[in-house]
């Protein structure tokens, strides 16, 4: 019983344009929502979050927008570089928990 | 980078064995968890930590225990190694419950 997926394992985004990564979640009871990046041989690192009383949040070129309705978040890359290749995770946190439910990752290649 | 450090980054093992991963910290933090990842199933928390010995379950803590006798230190231990638990494990560590999760660098684990 997957709770939060990410329906696409992988996607490929040429350098300067907008990459969408689309998480879906199951769980009304998440309140709190992140996207981490992860390169190999490396732990992931945390990128950006959102908590369910707002619908969007910036941080340069990361962008995370929630629609609770939908039960759907996303995260925009704009401009996409190169170095934004790797594998991207979104993780959800049920209230009044401290555990993350993760999804399994969407591999992001950015073609220079 | 938060400082956390995983021992060994690497090990390769016998079934019925028993296994020690060891995760340091050098932030202070209260919080402290231990994930798997495997294909197909992103990262999966195993247990975790709020304070020292106090611990609880994630959602795939069957045949893992963990021990958490000071600030900085968090091991999970596997009794009797399985090939099932063959998997890279992360740990994690968070100042508060709620805020972003910092990751560590990850333990390849083999068990033949």
């Amino acid at each position: 019983d997957q709770q939060v997926k990410q329906n696409s394992p992988s996607l490929s985004v040429q350098e300067g344009r907008i990459s969408i990564l689309n998480c879906d979640y199951t769980n009304s009871m998440f309140d709190y929502f992140l996207w981490y990046k992860k390169y190999p041989a490396e732990g992931p690192t945390f990128l950006i979050s959102i908590s369910s009383i707002k619908d969007k949040n910036e941080d340069g070129r990361f962008t995370v927008f929630l629609n609770k309705s939908a039960k759907h978040l996303s995260l925009h890359i704009v401009p996409s570089q190169p170095g934004d290749s790797a594998v991207y995770f979104c993780a959800a946190s049920p209230s009044g928990t401290y555990k993350y439910i993760f999804g399994t990752g969407t591999r992001l290649k950015v073609l220079a | 980078d938060a400082g956390i450090t995983q021992s060994p980054r690497h090990k390769v093992t016998e079934t019925g064995t028993p296994v020690t991963l060891r995760c340091h910290q050098t932030e202070n933090h209260r919080y402290m968890y231990w994930y798997r990842q495997d294909p197909g199933h992103g990262l999966r928390l195993i247990h975790y930590s709020y304070g020292v010995k106090d611990t609880d379950k994630g959602e795939v803590s069957d045949g893992y225990s963990v021990s958490r006798s000071k600030t900085e230190d968090f091991l999970l231990t596997l009794e009797s190694a399985t090939s099932s638990q063959t998997s890279v494990y992360f740990c994690a560590i968070s100042a508060q419950g709620g805020q972003p999760q910092h990751f560590g660098d990850g333990t390849r684990l083999s068990i033949l």
